[in-house]
């Protein structure tokens, strides 16, 4: 499998446009987390979700963030509008979450760089 | 938040071991506690997991205490390239893992 893939690895744009990071997770995985990661707050849960669903959206900052998930094999991460400090490392990671055991392995894409100035 | 604790920042000769702790005093009973680690400029990686046993892999050891309120990684012959970040990590609720601040390996030549 080529694991979990995100899309872009850079964006650079400016205050004010709107900005869409992508993720696909790894086939078979039923859950989906999008991160986000600062030298000022760490590595920071923003929502997930199981089975499509969003579970726990209490880390998304404000309005201005949103995700979806059509289908089992991509998600959306948007932004807008987008501000100066929204710039940060965005991740995605997946996991197969087995029934009745609670297992929770996370594996990570390689991130989305964004750059709002 | 995260509910585990870890020193800053640990040094390791290369090709000796790196033993790195953990407390997560309160875990509950049916809650596993997990190893990830962070390359600079990568996503995450998992490395480990354990609930109440010891656990090996190819990467590492995991060494649980009895009480399950602490823990220690042990990478047995630590490499330049083990250079990263290491959070370790107890599922707070359904699916959903929180990293603190972690510890910051640095494996010396």
């Amino acid at each position: 499998d080529a694991g979990v893939i995100q899309s872009p690895r850079h964006e650079v744009t400016e205050m004010g446009q709107e900005v869409t990071l992508r993720c696909k997770p790894i086939s078979g995985h039923n859950s989906l987390f999008w991160y986000r990661q600062t030298m000022m707050r760490g590595l920071e849960l923003l929502i997930y979700f199981n089975n499509n669903v969003p579970i726990d959206d209490s880390g998304m900052p404000e309005d201005r963030f949103s995700a979806k998930m059509p289908n089992a094999s991509f998600s959306t991460l948007k932004i807008q509008p987008s501000e100066p400090r929204d710039s940060a490392v965005y991740f995605c990671a997946s996991s197969r979450w087995t029934t009745g055991e609670g297992k929770n392995i996370q594996y990570f894409g390689a991130g989305t760089r964004l750059s709002v100035l | 938040d995260a509910k585990t604790t870890q020193p800053t920042s640990m040094d390791c000769a290369e090709g000796r071991a790196a033993n790195l702790p953990c407390n997560h005093s309160t875990i509950s009973g049916n809650e596993y506690v997990y190893w990830y680690r962070q390359i600079h400029s990568q996503g995450p990686q998992y490395i480990i997991h354990g609930l109440k046993n010891n656990e090996t892999n190819e990467m590492a050891s995991l060494i649980i205490t009895e009480d399950r309120k602490s823990s220690t990684l042990i990478l047995p012959h630590a490499t330049l390239r083990d250079t990263a970040v290491y959070y370790c990590i107890d599922k707070t609720s359904y699916d959903k893992v929180i990293f603190g601040p972690g510890t910051s390996l640095s494996v010396i030549p």
